[in-house]
């Protein structure tokens, strides 16, 4: 059963950077797949942050790449998001995910997203 | 503001069926692949429907999905209050170069 746990500060000062770590159990992140960063702004809907493959392959949102960095340990078996100047929207709910891989595409960026961590809340406030 | 364009809200009665849309372009629900996912109250997203019309194993076949054009669709069958949710479209755009979401739905089984 995989699993995905986030964890990191609930609480980051505007212009710091936000870190964030998932952990992952029942399954070795350097054995495959796309694993992705999504958030979810209080009352709004999902936004796809950045995804990465176990070898170090980046996908980043466009719109947050100038201040993101998405990165994995597979020693640790996890994988971490940094995003840096943070303002109050960036306030959300931060959730790590597994990109399934599919008969059609196999291992892409492009899948969507079939195991979640429970995510983290992150307060961006003085 | 989404790129996918959803309903902010359905609402039916139990034991009915209920569609709900989702929409966008042709960079993006037009030439790739839709999924679909359910968000109850206070929990993460799981995935219901992907590549169009494909159901992962252990979701059951009240939810069906389906796509025209630059459109795509998520059924579902058999209304129970437990199906009170957000449902979110999600795809990838060529243009952006990135995956991209609707805004969610909210269903409610009244």
């Amino acid at each position: 059963q995989v699993q995905l746990q986030e964890s990191g500060p609930g609480l980051v000062k505007p212009s710091e950077t936000l870190s964030l770590i998932c952990a992952v159990s029942g399954y070795s992140i350097s054995s495959g797949y796309y694993w992705g960063w999504i958030r979810q702004p209080p009352g709004k809907g999902l936004e796809w942050i950045a995804s990465i493959f176990h070898s170090g392959i980046t996908y980043y949102n466009p719109s947050l790449k100038s201040r993101v960095t998405i990165s994995v340990d597979t020693s640790m078996n996890q994988l971490s998001l940094k995003l840096s100047s943070v303002t109050a929207a960036d306030t959300a709910v931060y959730h790590c995910a597994r990109q399934q891989i599919t008969l059609v595409r196999g291992d892409s960026p492009k899948n969507p997203f079939d195991y979640w961590g429970q995510g983290a809340r992150v307060t961006v406030s003085s | 503001q989404s790129v996918l364009t959803q309903p902010p809200s359905v609402s039916t009665a139990p034991g009915q069926k209920v569609t709900i849309s989702c929409s966008g372009s042709s960079s993006n629900i037009g030439n790739n692949y839709v999924s679909w996912y359910q968000q109850l109250p206070g929990t993460a997203p799981k995935l219901l429907i992907y590549d169009n019309d494909r159901r992962p194993s252990g979701i059951p076949d009240r939810f069906s999905g389906s796509k025209s054009g630059t459109s795509a669709t998520l059924g579902i069958t058999g209304l129970q209050t437990g199906d009170e949710a957000d449902y979110h479209c999600g795809t990838w755009d060529s243009s952006l170069s990135t995956v991209v979401f609707g805004g969610g739905t909210k269903l409610t089984v009244l």
